[in-house]
């Protein structure tokens, strides 16, 4: 899930429908997972973390999925607002490693009223 | 808390002009991280910190130093400014203590720069 050069992808979602963004990590060893929210001209946000030895966690409005067969990441948010529009990331680590995660490429979240 | 702080929010620089961004943080964490991000692209690691006085560059370190006196304050150095490097830079810290669980990483709210 690094940044490669290409621009954002976006989903386009109607207020009060379910979102979900997805994210394909690059390291079979990473053992942590961490969603974070970026809204325009603000930085980063956590919103929900899972280690491997979970595949799914649940918070306020928000799930998240861990598929360690494929390597693949999701973030469902449900009854999603418009406050809700930002860029989402994912970010991927390996515990006892040198604690520099490493960033998927982003999604672009636009919710329509 | 004020958490992760960083001066100044924007700058406009000339080619070939140097400058320092700020970066502090009051939780006591001792991982510092610098990044950039280009428009509508993710992140790019600059430099990090994992205690005072040692540092290690990341994924894009060329045009840049830092340097890391005290576990609060984690400057960024740009010299002879370059167009390439407009960008919006965010700082970010996390405690993580070898053997013990991860944390997450709390950003400020960056800076924009401009290099004309």
């Amino acid at each position: 899930g690094e940044s490669v050069g290409l621009h954002l992808p976006t989903l386009s979602v109607q207020e009060g429908d379910n979102s979900i963004i997805n994210c394909a990590y690059s390291n079979s060893a990473s053992d942590y997972f961490i969603w974070y929210k970026q809204e325009s001209g603000k930085g980063p946000q956590f919103i929900i973390d899972i280690r491997s030895n979970m595949d799914k966690r649940q918070g306020q409005r928000v799930t998240v999925l861990l598929n360690k067969t494929v390597k693949h990441l999701s973030l469902q948010i449900a009854a999603t607002q418009p406050g809700d529009s930002a860029v989402y990331f994912c970010a991927e680590n390996i515990s006892g490693g040198s604690y520099i995660p490493t960033f998927g490429r982003g999604t672009s979240l636009i919710v329509h009223p | 808390n004020a958490g992760v702080t960083q001066t100044p929010k924007f700058r406009i620089l000339k080619i070939g002009q140097s400058m320092t961004l700020q970066c502090t943080q009051d939780m006591n964490h001792n991982y510092m991280y610098w990044y950039r991000q280009d428009p509508g692209m993710g992140l790019k690691l600059i430099y990090y910190s994992v205690g005072a006085g040692i540092t290690d560059k990341g994924e894009v370190p060329n045009g840049y130093n830092v340097s890391r006196s005290t576990t609060e304050d984690f400057p960024l150095r740009l010299e002879l400014a370059a167009p390439s490097q407009t960008s919006v830079y965010f700082c970010a810290s996390s405690f993580s203590n070898p053997g013990t669980d991860l944390r997450t990483q709390y950003f400020g709210p960056g800076t924009r720069l401009l290099v004309l």
